[in-house]
C-alpha cells in the first residue's frame, strides 16, 4: 500500500514570495489533515479535511493561507504571501476517517523562508 | 498551560536501560492518547495508543495512563541506539483534533 505522497520535498523562497505544496493521500482515506511543525515543537493541525469538506480551520491563518481538496482526493496547501516565520515542514496526513482512526503521515516538505 | 506538555529534554539512558518519557495533558475529558517517533528528518510514526487506565504493553514498550492524574507516559525497556528519536505525545481532545506536546528527545548511548 502506498503511504501519503507530498511534494516538494524542501522549498526555499523570499519573504513576500507564493508557494504550494501538494498531498496526495492513501487511496481511500477520506480524511486529510495539513499540520505545521516547526523546528523544536510537535505538529500543529492548520486545517482538516472530511472528503472534500472542511472540518476544521481553526488555526490556519487565514489572510496568507489557504487550502483545498476539490476531488476529495488530494489537496494543495497554498501560502501567500510567505513570513519569516512560516518556515517550518508542512506535514499532510490521512486517515481512513476522522473518528479515533490511525493518522498516517507523508514525509513533510521543508519550506524556508529567507 | 499548553494543552499538552511534555519535557523536551533531551533525555540521554545507556543501551539497555529503561527510558522513561512523561506528558501532561489540561483537557480533562480527553479520551484517546497516542506516542509518535519521530526519529530526524522524518515525519512521525504511531507507536503506540491507550484509551483506558492502566498499562498498554507491546513489545519493549509500555503506554501508562493516569486519567486523574492527567498523565500518560512511555517506558522504553532495554532501550538500543535505535530507539533515539524524538517521542511525541498526542492527545485527542473533545472536539477531536489531536494535540502534540512539543517532543522529547531520547538519546541512547551504546
Amino acid at each position: 500500500e502506498a503511504g501519503v505522497a507530498q511534494s516538494p520535498r524542501y522549498k526555499i523562497i523570499e519573504k513576500r514570495q507564493s508557494v504550494a505544496f501538494w498531498c496526495n493521500p492513501i487511496s481511500g482515506h477520506a480524511t486529510l489533515y495539513w499540520y505545521q511543525q516547526i523546528l523544536g515543537q510537535g505538529p500543529k493541525l492548520l486545517i482538516q479535511f472530511q472528503n472534500n469538506g472542511v472540518v476544521d480551520d481553526s488555526q490556519l491563518p487565514k489572510d496568507r493561507f489557504s487550502a483545498e481538496r476539490l476531488k476529495g482526493v488530494d489537496s494543495t496547501l497554498k501560502i501567500q504571501p510567505a513570513k519569516l516565520e512560516d518556515s517550518a515542514v508542512y506535514l499532510c496526513a490521512s486517515s481512513l476517517d476522522g473518528i479515533g482512526n490511525e493518522q498516517f503521515f507523508g514525509p513533510g516538505t521543508r519550506l524556508t523562508v529567507l | 498551560q499548553k494543552e499538552v506538555e511534555q519535557n523536551s529534554g533531551p533525555l540521554s539512558v545507556p543501551e539497555g536501560a529503561i527510558a522513561s518519557l512523561n506528558c501532561t495533558y489540561s483537557d480533562r475529558v480527553s479520551q484517546s492518547f497516542f506516542w509518535y517517533r519521530q526519529y530526524s528528518g522524518k515525519s512521525p510514526e504511531l507507536i503506540m495508543s491507550i484509551y483506558s487506565n492502566g498499562d498498554k504493553e507491546d513489545g519493549r514498550f509500555t503506554a501508562q495512563l493516569n486519567k486523574a492524574s492527567q498523565y500518560v507516559s512511555l517506558l522504553i525497556r532495554d532501550s538500543q541506539p535505535s530507539d533515539s528519536a524524538t517521542y511525541l505525545c498526542a492527545v485527542r481532545n473533545q472536539g477531536g483534533k489531536l494535540i502534540f506536546g512539543q517532543g522529547t528527545e531520547l538519546s541512547v548511548k551504546p
